[in-house]
């Protein structure tokens, strides 16, 4: 049982490269995240996928698109990176869509991303 | 989402000592969540609290979610040197209109613990 897995857990890119950052969980949660985490400013959700089939913004979604391929997997993808995009992205699962006591998230290890 | 303010941002602890870290909001929220974060890694829950006053204890690791319910409180008894990490406080509070969850975090409070 492995929990939310991320690969890469490093990339480097040049400005205007373009990458997809992997997230898989195996715990049957139906709702899946992805946020990007940046010095003094805690974590701010770019995408969520409350369902499978379903996506919506986040607070910080211009720049990403986010595919939720099936119900254990949610990828992220960056069309043309940029500076501003360097940061650490995580990925977090939960069961539900917090409508009830236990539907914490649960957060993978991280994707550490520098745009050059 | 909202950005929480929490305080201290950082804080330099002599091992056995006590601590508090604390987050407060304008706005109310259903549950509160505290998480830890070691470097390198992810968050990892550590306490949630799902009713305003309710006190929780987790180990040495003790929060309460305050009556506004715009507020909590953690704290950590016995300080030792695996508490050092950043400690991220998250509020979550539930639409009428579309019942999705979104997850308002602080900054962090980073922790060092001196030996």
């Amino acid at each position: 049982n492995a929990g939310v897995t991320q690969t890469p857990k490093f990339q480097v890119l040049k400005t205007g490269q373009s990458m997809t950052l992997q997230c898989a969980q195996d715990m049957n949660h139906n709702s899946m995240y992805w946020y990007r985490q940046d010095p003094g400013m805690g974590l701010r959700l770019i995408y969520y996928s409350a369902s499978e089939g379903t996506t919506d913004k986040g607070e910080v979604p211009n720049g990403y698109n986010v595919s939720r391929l099936n119900k254990r997997e949610f990828s992220l993808r960056l069309e043309s990176a940029a500076p501003s995009q360097t940061s650490v992205y995580f990925c977090a699962s939960s069961y539900r869509s917090g409508r009830a006591p236990g539907d914490e998230q649960f957060f993978g290890p991280g994707t550490r991303l520098t745009v050059l | 989402g909202q950005q929480l303010n929490q305080s201290p941002q950082s804080m330099f602890i002599q091992e056995g000592e006590d601590v508090s870290m604390n987050c407060t909001s304008s706005s109310i929220f259903n549950t509160w969540l505290w998480y830890k974060q070691e470097p390198g890694e992810g968050p990892v829950l550590l306490i949630a609290l799902y009713k305003a006053g309710e006190l929780t204890s987790n180990g040495r690791l003790t929060a309460q979610f305050g009556i506004t319910r715009k507020d909590s409180f953690l704290n950590i008894s016995a300080s030792i040197p695996s508490d050092v990490g950043i400690y991220f406080c998250a509020g979550q509070r539930t639409t009428t209109l579309t019942n999705d969850y979104k997850l308002s975090f602080g900054a962090g409070t980073t922790v060092t613990v001196r030996a």
